[in-house]
């Protein structure tokens, strides 16, 4: 099993500039989320999913859209980024059943928006 | 409201010496989970435990042991003795039964530095 996936793994970006960060997962979890990691700030649920065709908004969801077509991937896409969006963004999943909630963590996409 | 504080911003310690890293937490619900993650220099989040409310045994895993107090809202991990590959930051999470299990709070997280 690969895991969480997560393209890219770096990126730059002009303000005004949209983009989307691609997650995918292959342990068929249902609950999937994206987290943004600021320094000193630890990480900050941005939006999350509990199924295909479900999600909701996390603590920062303002400038980022989701959606969830399929169990597999979790997309999250910048509308018109700003400098403010610059972080590290990590997609998460995990299942739902015996009690195992822990979350495993894709590798992190890097984005500076200038 | 749900809120986990890690006060140590940063911990250096002499390689074999032995280190805890402190986490405190709160949150109303009874039901609620506890886990601990690593961030290697690398980046990523690597999963180390999950605890859940209703069980306070201490775990022990290697020269990793995690200490849950449900009385003082504290679950404090300790490395026996510590190795340079320890060196990493290290965050203490909370999830909440009522709010959902995947919406995790985090702590600010402990940059841990082990020095040969």
């Amino acid at each position: 099993n690969a895991g969480v996936t997560q393209t890219p793994k770096f990126q730059v970006l002009k303000t005004g500039q949209s983009m989307t960060l691609q997650c995918a997962q292959d342990m068929n979890h249902e609950y999937m989320s994206w987290y943004r990691q600021d320094p000193g700030m630890g990480l900050r649920l941005i939006h999350y999913s509990v199924g295909a065709g479900i999600t909701d908004q996390g603590e920062v969801p303002n400038g980022y859209n989701v959606s969830r077509s399929t169990t597999e991937d979790f997309p999250l896409r910048l509308l018109s980024a700003a400098p403010s969006q610059t972080s590290v963004y990590f997609c998460a999943s995990s299942r739902q059943a015996g009690g195992r909630y822990e979350q495993y963590f894709g590798p992190g996409t890097r984005l500076t928006v200038t | 409201a749900q809120k986990v504080t890690q006060a140590q911003t940063e911990i250096s310690v002499v390689e074999k010496e032995d280190v805890t890293l402190d986490c405190v937490y709160e949150t109303r619900d009874t039901t609620y989970y506890l886990f601990w993650y690593k961030q290697p220099p690398s980046g990523e989040l690597v999963f180390l435990i999950r605890r859940n409310s209703f069980d306070e045994q201490n775990e022990i895993s290697g020269r990793y042991s995690w200490n849950f107090q449900k009385s003082t809202s504290s679950f404090n991990f300790t490395i026996t003795p510590s190795q340079v590959v320890d060196s990493a930051v290290y965050f203490c999470a909370l999830s909440e039964a009522t709010s959902g299990t995947y919406k995790y709070i985090f702590g600010t997280g402990t940059r841990l530095k082990v020095l040969a």
